[in-house]
């Protein structure tokens, strides 16, 4: 059974950029969140994706935007790129009925980097 | 709002030894689960244990146990037999049932493990 898989792991971008993180939900999972994590901190909870839409969000502004594909798959999208914006983005996917209760699978997140 | 406090950034504990990490949380919901989980340098969060609000046994999984005190909202979690593996950050969080896939995590405590 394959896992989360997220990419990159690593990237670099300058402010005011773009960036788009992609993530595979673990087989037989319909639901997809995604967690900034800055440098020692807790995650802290962006949005979650199910049936293609979004249907929970974080405090975080428009700029940060999400997709989810047919296969369950999801990006994540950031505008603007702030220097506030580095951290560990990670992705987690839920089985069915499993968001409910919290039950989340973790991927090894994407390293991004604003200079 | 949620609230997680972890108030140990840091503990060391030998091998073999048991080590107690404490978690405060702060809610207003009555049907939540509380977790722990596990960031090694590999940075994927590994779910240690759950435990379900409504349940007043405190959960174990193998070395791992919780001590739950609803009423003074305090969910800690000890490791026994302590193993160099266990070396890693751990983070607690937070889920109000029904909330989508949001959890609310603490700013976690780092454990060293020494031989």
């Amino acid at each position: 059974e394959t896992g989360v898989t997220q990419s990159p792991t690593h990237l670099i971008k300058t402010r005011g950029q773009q960036v788009t993180l992609r993530c595979s939900s673990q087989s037989g999972h319909n639901t997809v969140s995604w967690y900034q994590q800055a440098l020692g901190q807790g995650p802290q909870f962006i949005f979650q994706y199910y049936r293609e839409e979004e249907n929970g969000r974080g405090n975080f502004p428009p700029r940060f935007s999400g997709l989810q594909f047919p296969n369950y798959s999801s990006e994540l999208n950031v505008n603007a790129l702030e220097l506030d914006d580095s951290a560990l983005y990670l992705c987690a996917s839920s089985p069915v009925g499993g968001a409910y209760t919290g039950e989340l699978f973790f991927g090894e997140g994407s390293r991004l980097t604003v200079l | 709002a949620q609230t997680v406090t972890q108030s140990q950034p840091e503990m060391s504990v030998q091998e073999a030894e048991t080590v107690t990490l404490s978690c405060t949380y702060d809610t207003s919901e009555s049907d939540y689960y509380l977790f722990w989980y596990k960031q090694p340098p590999s940075r994927q969060m590994i779910l240690v244990i759950r435990q379900e609000a409504y349940k007043q046994q405190n959960a174990t999984e193998n070395r791992f146990s919780v001590n739950f005190q609803k009423a003074a909202k305090s969910f800690s979690l000890k490791i026994s037999d302590s193993q160099l593996g266990d070396a890693a950050m751990y983070f607690c969080a937070s889920h109000v049932t029904g909330t989508a896939s949001k959890l609310t995590f603490g700013t976690g405590t780092r454990l060293q493990v020494t031989l």
